[in-house]
């Protein structure tokens, strides 16, 4: 199915390491991209393919996948990353070409 | 670098026509990647509308595909968006990007600053 699911929010502590999960079937054959969305702001690309930084974003992001479900890792995390967090990824299953998780809510402690 | 912004009335009557204007700066409409234009309605999360190459092709959201159409003018290095017959449920925010798509990866970078466009009489 054309899906691909969020948990609603989490929360981490200020320095802290925190996970952000993505699952759906497209993930199974096609690697994710994350978003950071900053209230009142478009998107921002933080995280694509493999584990691929854009030129500007922190190495404290990175990415992963294993199976169904893809992963956003903020190691050691910072005021300024509380964000919500967009996972998309392409998906050949169903009638859609392209889907995008339902967000995360990072509240920063 | 790349950047985009988009344009358009913020403001439509229900039952009229959405149109928007996305301006490519920095780079060329018709270099090797997909158009996109992306929307949020308040508070809600991303929805992807459909998407456009330099030649034309284009494809849709199987659940806007009828009141959708996506063009491009490369003369004025720009791709806009029309969707017909809105409803109070178009309200969003509307964000164009440019869209990488290779075999097994594929990422929305840069994203325009985005445009609200509310639907009210």
């Amino acid at each position: 199915s054309s899906e691909l699911t969020q948990d609603p929010a989490v929360s981490v502590a200020l320095g802290q390491t925190v996970r952000i999960t993505c699952q759906g079937d497209s993930l199974r054959s096609y690697y994710a991209s994350w978003y950071q969305q900053k209230p009142g702001q478009a998107p921002v690309l933080v995280i694509y393919g493999k584990n691929n930084r854009p030129s500007g974003i922190p190495d404290r992001f990175s990415g992963s996948s294993s199976g169904n479900t893809a992963s956003l890792t903020i190691t050691g995390a910072q005021a300024e990353d509380e964000a919500d967090y967009y996972c998309n990824s392409r998906d050949s299953s169903g009638n859609l070409p392209v889907v995008f998780g339902g967000g995360t809510k990072l509240t920063v402690l | 670098q790349v950047q985009l912004q988009e344009s358009g009335p913020g403001l439509v009557k229900p039952s009229g026509t959405l149109s928007l204007t996305c301006a490519v700066s920095g780079g060329s409409i018709s270099s090797s990647n997909w158009w996109s234009w992306v929307r949020q309605p308040p508070g809600k999360g991303l929805e992807w509308i459909g998407e456009i190459y330099h030649s034309g092709s284009t494809n849709y959201n199987p659940s806007l595909k009828s009141r959708v159409t996506i063009s491009v003018d490369k003369s004025k290095n720009q791709f806009s968006l029309k969707l017909s017959s809105v409803t109070a449920a178009d309200t969003a925010v509307y964000y164009c990007a440019r869209w990488f798509r290779e075999l097994l990866r594929s990422w929305f970078d840069p994203w325009g600053q985005g445009t609200l466009v509310t639907v009210s009489s």
